[in-house]
């Protein structure tokens, strides 16, 4: 398809257990955000991708998440020994010009971890 | 740092009236704005966007919103609401040149239109 895609769209795991979140954003755009989005609230920044680079991750909020985008396509946001307060919906979205602002996000992959 | 605020978690209005939606951001530089609405089991959508020149912008369905400077604000507004405009919707700044190229959102509003 043409728009932002993330798999899986669902995912249950145990408190404790490695996750990886894939989002495969629309073709040619070089700009790629994370955000993680809780129930009644807005979406939250996580990170920001220029091509393959990181250029902002301080929204993550310690260091058991973690992103990859090693082709300036397809990324991973990755997520260790998970726990119960990392439910949520993580929304992936890109951008062709980041400097104009609109952003074209996916579905999302909601995470509930048992 | 930038900041928005929407007032109300939820806003009610019959089917056919105003529907008025309060946005407010804080930033330190001139701002882009945006209005995002999610409809259920879908991705966040651009409804417009406000970068430079007309404060006035008008965006899909119907709806537009007015930047106001000396107001911080950015409303969006729609004349007559119908029942498909049920959804969540978000306002979001980020600075317009500069700056961070990540926009920050607010907590959302949730439309209810009811018949």
């Amino acid at each position: 398809g043409a728009g932002v895609s993330q798999t899986p769209s669902n995912k249950v795991t145990e408190k404790g257990k490695y996750v990886e979140l894939r989002c495969d954003p629309i073709s040619g755009h070089t700009a790629l955000y994370w955000y993680r989005q809780s129930l009644g609230q807005g979406p939250e920044f996580l990170i920001y991708f220029q091509g393959t680079g990181a250029a902002d991750d301080s929204g993550l909020p310690n260091d058991r998440f973690f992103a990859v985008r090693p082709e300036g396509s397809v990324s991973t946001l990755k997520i260790q020994r998970t726990e119960r307060g990392d439910s949520a919906v993580y929304l992936c979205a890109s951008s062709g010009q980041a400097n104009t602002g609109e952003l074209f996000f996916g579905e999302g992959s909601r995470l509930t971890v048992l | 740092a930038q900041s928005v605020t929407q007032l109300g978690s939820h806003v009610s209005v019959s089917e056919g009236a105003l529907v008025l939606l309060r946005c407010n951001y804080s930033s330190s530089v001139p701002p882009y704005l945006f209005w995002y609405v999610q409809y259920p089991n879908q991705g966040l959508q651009l409804l417009l966007k406000y970068t430079t020149g007309a404060t006035l912008v008008k965006g899909i369905n119907g709806f537009e919103a007015e930047f106001k400077k000396s107001e911080t604000s950015f409303h969006l507004t729609k004349p007559s609401a119908h029942m498909s405009d049920a959804a969540e919707y978000f306002c979001a700044v980020r600075d317009a040149s500069g700056g961070s190229y990540i926009p920050t959102f607010g907590r959302g509003t949730s439309l209810i239109v009811h018949p």
